[in-house]
């Protein structure tokens, strides 16, 4: 298993450069989650996926779209990177079932740097 | 709405003396809450996690914490520090309406461990 992967690890854009981020997990996770981590803000929430299909928004979602066209990957898209996006992005995920939702696994991170 | 505050933003021990991060937490409904430890440029780790099940969660790397709900407290000691433990923590609670797994992350706690 190689959990959540997250591709790439690093990436510098201009300023309206557009770019998508993927992440991939094997675990048949249902749910999964896109954070971005800022210094002395902990992890907020952009967007998650409670299944293949949907998405919905996180705490801060603005300047940010994603997908999930298969269970196994969520993709993070921005359209027109601005400086205030330069950030640490984490992917995870985690099994659910009725009344259980499991812990998150995160993948490693990407580095994005905007110019 | 649920919360999550780390009393300490930074917190430094001499190697081999006691740890202790603090967390506060505010929810309405009975939480489940976590630690993650996240090391130098790299993904988040899950430390340990509270449901209900016993107030003294045991960890990994010989970390414990005690949800004591009288203080809304859950917070994270180790009797003896490590130089690997130089790390940042992260309190962590999940949300507990909408089946939707989401977690709110404290600030962080950054762990430095002197020789």
């Amino acid at each position: 298993n190689a959990g959540v992967t997250q591709t790439p690890k690093f990436r510098v854009l201009k300023t309206g450069q557009s770019m998508t981020l993927l992440c991939a997990q094997d675990m048949n996770h249902e749910y999964m989650y896109w954070y971005r981590q800022d210094p002395g803000m902990g992890l907020r929430l952009i967007h998650y996926s409670v299944g293949e299909g949907t998405t919905a928004k996180g705490e801060v979602p603005d300047g940010y779209n994603v997908s999930r066209l298969k269970k196994q990957n969520f993709l993070l898209g921005l359209e027109s990177a601005a400086p205030s996006q330069t950030s640490v992005y984490f992917c995870a995920s985690s099994y659910s079932s009725r009344d259980y939702i499991s812990r998150q696994y995160f993948g490693p991170g990407t580095r994005l740097t905007v110019t | 709405a649920q919360s999550v505050t780390q009393l300490d933003s930074h917190v430094s021990v001499s190697e081999g003396t006691p740890v202790l991060l603090r967390c506060n937490y505010s929810s309405s409904y009975s939480p489940s809450l976590f630690w993650y430890v996240q090391h130098p440029n790299k993904g988040l780790q899950l430390l340990l996690k509270y449901t209900s099940a016993a107030t003294l969660v045991k960890g990994i790397n010989g970390f414990e914490a005690e949800f004591k709900k009288s203080e809304t407290s859950f917070h994270l000691t180790k009797p003896s520090a490590h130089m690997s433990d130089a790390a940042e923590y992260f309190c962590v609670v999940s949300e507990a309406s909408g089946n939707t797994g989401k977690l709110i992350f404290g600030q962080g706690t950054t762990l430095q461990v002197k020789p």
